[in-house]
Order: structure tokens, then C-alpha cells, then sequence
């Protein structure tokens, strides 16, 4: 079975500096998908950013980008320029190409942004 | 921008009672799912749902839960005698497609609390 592991509970970032959040995945899957979603206070869950694995580069959406490295099993976010708004958790997830479209979460990282 | 809505935002009931959590996904979507965070858990999977039928469940999802897209537009997930640990925050998602980018929306949640 899948697992994704987010190591960090907690970062903290000053306003308008970066901060990047770790994950790390296991599958035996070669072709799948991973996402980053933000649940800030109101719980909704919000896609940041998606990267499909037979892509080498790396996708970015506005100060929004992933480091996926698919030998190491390693997909971090970094979010630059860090705003008020962008505290939230922020929750990483894998879903397979082949096995149906379940997503399968990390445990959430907690992102803080000091004014 | 469409967007996933979810019936009642807050719902208590007592010990052994049913509940009905409702949904309405994006109009044009054809595959509907529910998940569920404990407080200060991750986001766990419980069901997906195309066509009419169920085509994955989690070992969560057992006999006391079922799904059910009663017209064109509601898709609910029914908890038929309720225990202390179903309390969590469920979560509706649709997706238009499955595979491909296959991206979910999700929806507030309802936030269960069982007495």
C-alpha cells in the first residue's frame, strides 16, 4: 500500500521569506500523480499545486513550486514571497494512475507566517 | 467558478443515531468520493463512487456506512447507528474524470460530532 509521510508538524516563516515543506512517498507504482493541498482555518481543502510522475520538470504555479525528485520518493513545496494567507496546513498526497483515484494523504505539515 | 457543496456544515447527534451527510458536486463531474479527518488526524478515504455504484471503498467503509446519489444532483454518505469515533470532519470531492489529471474539488465538509 501507499504511504505518504510529511516529517515536519510545524514550520514557521517570516512574511515575504520562503519556506519549503518536505514529503516522501513509497509506491512500487512508476506512473502516478502527487498534490499539494492547503486547508486553512475554514477547512476547506484547497489544490496548490499537482505534478504527474513521468514529468521531469518540476511544476510551479505562481509562488507556488515542487522539488520532485522520483528516485528518491521526495516531493517538497516551497512557497516564496510567503503571505498572511498562506498560513494553513498544507497536506501532500498521492494518488495512483493505474488503481482507481483514491488520494492518500500525509499527515499535514502546519505552516505559520509571522508578520 | 463551480464549486463542491456540503449539507449541514455542523451536525450533532447522539450515540446509535443515523445521519445523513450531504453533497452537491460540480454539475459536469461523474465520480464522487468521501473522506474524513479525525481532529488532528490526516485525510483518510473512505469511498468512491461512478456510475451508480460504489467502485472503491476503504476498510473504514464498513456495513454501517453507504452512499447513495439519490437524483442528479445530491450525493450522500448515510451512517446508519453512529458511534463516539465517527466524529470527525467529512469531506465530499468530485472529479470530472478519472485518470488523466483527474484533479479533486473539495467540498467545506460537515463536521460530525457524536454524543
Amino acid at each position: 500500500a501507499q504511504t505518504v509521510t510529511q516529517s515536519q508538524p510545524e514550520m514557521s516563516v517570516q512574511e515575504a521569506e520562503t519556506v519549503t515543506l518536505s514529503c516522501t512517498y513509497d509506491t512500487s507504482e512508476s506512473d502516478y500523480y502527487l498534490f499539494w493541498y492547503k486547508q486553512p482555518p475554514s477547512r476547506q481543502m484547497i489544490l496548490v499545486i499537482r505534478q504527474e510522475a513521468y514529468k521531469q520538470q518540476n511544476a510551479t504555479e505562481n509562488r507556488f513550486s515542487v522539488n520532485f525528485q522520483k528516485a528518491a520518493k521526495s516531493f517538497s513545496l516551497k512557497i516564496s514571497d510567503s503571505q498572511l494567507g498562506d498560513a494553513a496546513m498544507y497536506f501532500c498526497a498521492y494518488r495512483d494512475k493505474a488503481a482507481g483515484n483514491k488520494l492518500t494523504f500525509g499527515g499535514g505539515t502546519r505552516v505559520l507566517v509571522k508578520p | 467558478e463551480p464549486e463542491v457543496t456540503q449539507t449541514p456544515s455542523h451536525q450533532v447527534t447522539q450515540m446509535g443515531q443515523e445521519v445523513i451527510l450531504r453533497c452537491v458536486p460540480i454539475s459536469n463531474h461523474l465520480y464522487f468520493y468521501w473522506y474524513r479527518q479525525i481532529l488532528g488526524q490526516k485525510v483518510e478515504f473512505l469511498v468512491s463512487f461512478y456510475n451508480n455504484e460504489i467502485s472503491e471503498k476503504s476498510e473504514i467503509f464498513d456495513d454501517q456506512f453507504s452512499v447513495e446519489r439519490p437524483d442528479g444532483s445530491n450525493f450522500t454518505l448515510k451512517i446508519r447507528s453512529t458511534k463516539l469515533e465517527d466524529s470527525a470532519m467529512y469531506f465530499c470531492a468530485s472529479s470530472e474524470a478519472l485518470g488523466g489529471r483527474g484533479e479533486q474539488y473539495f467540498g467545506p465538509g460537515t463536521r460530525l460530532t457524536v454524543t
